[in-house]
């Protein structure tokens, strides 16, 4: 079963725009969420988990458990912020379920 | 942060033989490592999961007989591709989990099988 939904494969922006990659879950337990970021041509790095409660590069990301999403915000895109982004669940046996992905395109 | 390396970054071979790709974790132990399989433009599937010292376990629809896993130490997991197929070709991505659950993933292993 689908626990990760990404409903939007692509996002373009302007640069200067807010910019907000939706993230919905569905987990019987006490979730912990990741977003991961793929910039063109490099690794999968972590850029934040909810348990941090941190901004990372300006993103911030708030789990909402009523609604059971963790959606990923940045009030000011910019273009270095063009990659692949991808939200994920860690299940009890340490186990990542990822979602399909969001390609970000920053246009200048 | 932690670096982990997979070796070789890209392999072609011919049908029918087997290729190992080598997973490490540089500057920390691991031991559990992860493998995955991602397609173009797609999101990441889990292969299996790689225990040092045990048996890797598999995730659902994944052959264990063709994707043969070992972890021999707390910084190597190798995976073996074993009679590898056009449709195995693929980009396989290895992670190895550190202190507070977090993983750290790989550059990837661009396969092409002929």
């Amino acid at each position: 079963a689908q626990r990760v939904t990404q409903p939007e494969k692509l996002l373009s922006v302007f640069k200067g725009a807010p910019v907000e990659l939706k993230c919905n879950y569905s987990y019987s337990g006490s979730p912990e969420l990741f977003w991961y970021v793929q910039y063109s041509r490099q690794r999968l790095q972590l850029l934040l988990r909810h348990i941090s409660r941190e901004s990372i590069k300006g993103f911030t990301a708030d789990l909402n458990k009523g609604e059971t999403s963790f959606h990923l915000k940045k009030p000011f895109a910019q273009e270095e912020d063009s990659a692949m982004y991808y939200c994920a669940l860690i299940e009890n046996d340490y186990k990542l379920s990822f979602g399909a992905g969001t390609t970000v395109t920053v246009r200048a | 942060g932690a670096v982990v390396s997979q070796h070789p970054s890209w392999v072609i071979c011919k049908s029918g033989t087997s290729v190992k790709i080598e997973c490490r974790s540089l500057d920390f132990q691991a031991t559990t490592m992860f493998w995955y399989r991602q397609f173009p433009k797609q999101s990441l599937m889990l292969m299996a999961t790689s225990n040092e010292g045990s048996k890797a376990t598999y995730e659902q629809g994944v052959e264990k007989d063709k994707f043969l896993i070992n972890h021999a130490s707390l910084t190597l997991s190798t995976l073996t591709v074993t009679s590898a197929h056009p449709e195995d070709s693929s980009f396989y991505i290895c992670s190895a989990q550190a202190p507070h659950n977090e993983q750290f993933f790989g550059p990837g292993t661009r396969l092409t099988v002929l």
